[in-house]
């Protein structure tokens, strides 16, 4: 199985930041990542899939990039409802893995 | 607009079969592939398996004993089967459509979710 980690596990950032959150994969799987984000008590929401690509929605200041085994996910300005957990899902094999997730908290 | 509508049994004693079942609105239900993940309280996100329209499955191999996952296209519905269950499947489950796994030159992902359903397995 593809094992992916995440830095940091935890971050805690002021509105207006920039903030990355890092994503290794144990093997290479090409552009196959997404993103997702939950919100406290509810169901994950698609951010970025291919690795790169905005899903239809998503405000521009969410972006992604990497490729191979590392991949990162950039909030160029942190709001206030950025407030979650953050998960990167590898779709190139099955099964299907998630990272652990890196929880975003504002200070 | 697609929405994924879930239910089934909330509480179960140990060695009982988890049920559920979610509903597809607003879309295609064949041409997709069809999850179920769950989260265990305070965890993150596991994935639990995979069907497409036609039935052909794919298992993550802990659970893959006790799991059996199947679709109704007449109702386009899915359905999650997970027997003998401990206080370790104590978790939220969630269905989600996988998009684009089949189709050539399209990145797949699981573009919509269901809302969720708790469950408790306790004695």
């Amino acid at each position: 199985d593809i094992q992916l980690t995440q830095s940091p596990s935890f971050l805690s950032a002021s509105v207006g930041d920039r903030v990355t959150i890092t994503c290794r994969a144990s093997q290479g799987i090409s552009s196959y990542l997404a993103w997702y984000q939950q919100n406290p008590g509810k169901a994950p929401k698609l951010l970025i899939y291919a690795a790169s690509t905005l899903q239809s929605g998503v405000p521009s200041r969410f972006s992604g990039s990497g490729s191979g085994t590392e991949f990162t996910l950039t909030i160029s300005s942190l709001q206030p409802e950025d407030l979650a957990t953050y998960y990167c899902q590898q779709l190139n094999n099955y099964p299907r893995t998630f990272g652990p997730g890196t929880k975003v908290a504002i200070k | 607009q697609v929405q994924l509508q879930q239910w089934g049994a909330g509480l179960l004693k140990p060695s009982e079969t988890l049920s559920l079942t979610c509903a597809v609105y607003g879309g295609s239900f064949s041409g997709y592939h069809w999850s179920w993940i769950r989260q265990p309280p305070g965890k993150g996100l596991e994935w639990i398996g995979e069907i497409n329209h036609s039935g052909s499955t794919d298992y993550n191999s802990p659970l893959k004993s006790r799991v059996t996952i199947s679709v109704d296209t007449s109702k386009n519905q899915l359905s999650l089967k997970l027997s003998s269950v401990t206080a370790a499947d104590t978790a939220v489950y969630y269905c989600a459509r996988a998009f684009g796994v089949s189709d050539l030159g399209v990145y797949p992902r699981m573009d919509v979710w269901g809302k969720g359903t708790t469950v408790i397995v306790s004695s």
